[in-house]
């Protein structure tokens, strides 16, 4: 059975500074891996998502994601940090099959002091 | 850009009441996803639908739910008769073609609280 682990359920980080969001993912093959944002009164918003080729994506908003297979890790990461980045992260793995469903982590909050 | 919309936004029901939740999927999507997310816990997969019938569907999802396309646009989710732990935001996702390679899209999700 796929799951995942998002070890910080907090992180508090200054205006401007970098960002890391971490992700552990177990899955029998190699997975479809999703980062997802939700922010207050919103859905889930894609920021992106990782298939295959290139191990580092670029999503919006100036993220990007790091798949690494030794360590059955997808980390979030972005370089400078804006107010309205604060918001919640969710990590998601999808399987391969036909009717494919999202087994998300249990998301980390991020807040964005000034 | 095309979004999922979902309503209401928030339902309060009393215990043992039927409720239907209402999803306005993107309108060249063929796959449909009702998740849940309980107040401090993972989202969780309830089921998908494609072709008005169900495709997968979790332990969640037992006779007291049921999912329906009523006409072109809408995609609904209808619990039987609530009980206190459906208390949860239910959110409504359509893909269009099934596979890990096609993005989810979300809508808002509807916050339900029985009381």
């Amino acid at each position: 059975a796929q799951s995942v682990t998002q070890p910080d359920i907090h992180i508090t980080v200054s205006e401007g500074a970098s960002l890391e969001l971490r992700c552990n993912y177990s899955y029998g093959a190699t997975p479809y891996l999703f980062w997802y944002v939700q922010s207050p009164g919103q859905g889930l918003q894609l920021l992106l998502k990782y298939f295959s080729g290139d191990t580092l994506v670029q999503g919006i908003k100036g993220f990007e994601a790091e798949f690494k297979r030794s360590q059955s890790s997808f980390n979030l990461r972005k370089p400078s940090v804006h107010w309205s980045d604060a918001a919640e992260y969710f990590c998601a793995v999808g399987a391969r099959a036909a009717g494919n469903k999202l087994t998300f982590g249990g998301g980390t909050r991020v807040l964005v002091k000034p | 850009e095309p979004e999922v919309t979902q309503t209401p936004s928030h339902q309060v029901t009393q215990m043992g009441q039927e409720v239907i939740l209402r999803c306005v999927p993107i309108s060249n999507h063929l796959y449909f996803y009702w998740y849940r997310q309980i107040l401090g816990q993972k989202v969780e997969f309830l089921v998908s639908f494609y072709n008005n019938e169900i495709s997968e569907k979790s332990e969640i999802f037992d006779d007291q739910f049921s999912v329906e396309r009523p006409d072109g646009s809408n995609f609904t989710l209808k619990i039987r008769s609530t009980k206190l732990e459906d208390s949860a935001m239910y959110f409504c996702a359509s893909s269009v073609d099934s596979g890990g390679a096609y993005t989810q899209y979300f809508g808002p999700g509807t916050r339900l609280t029985v009381l």
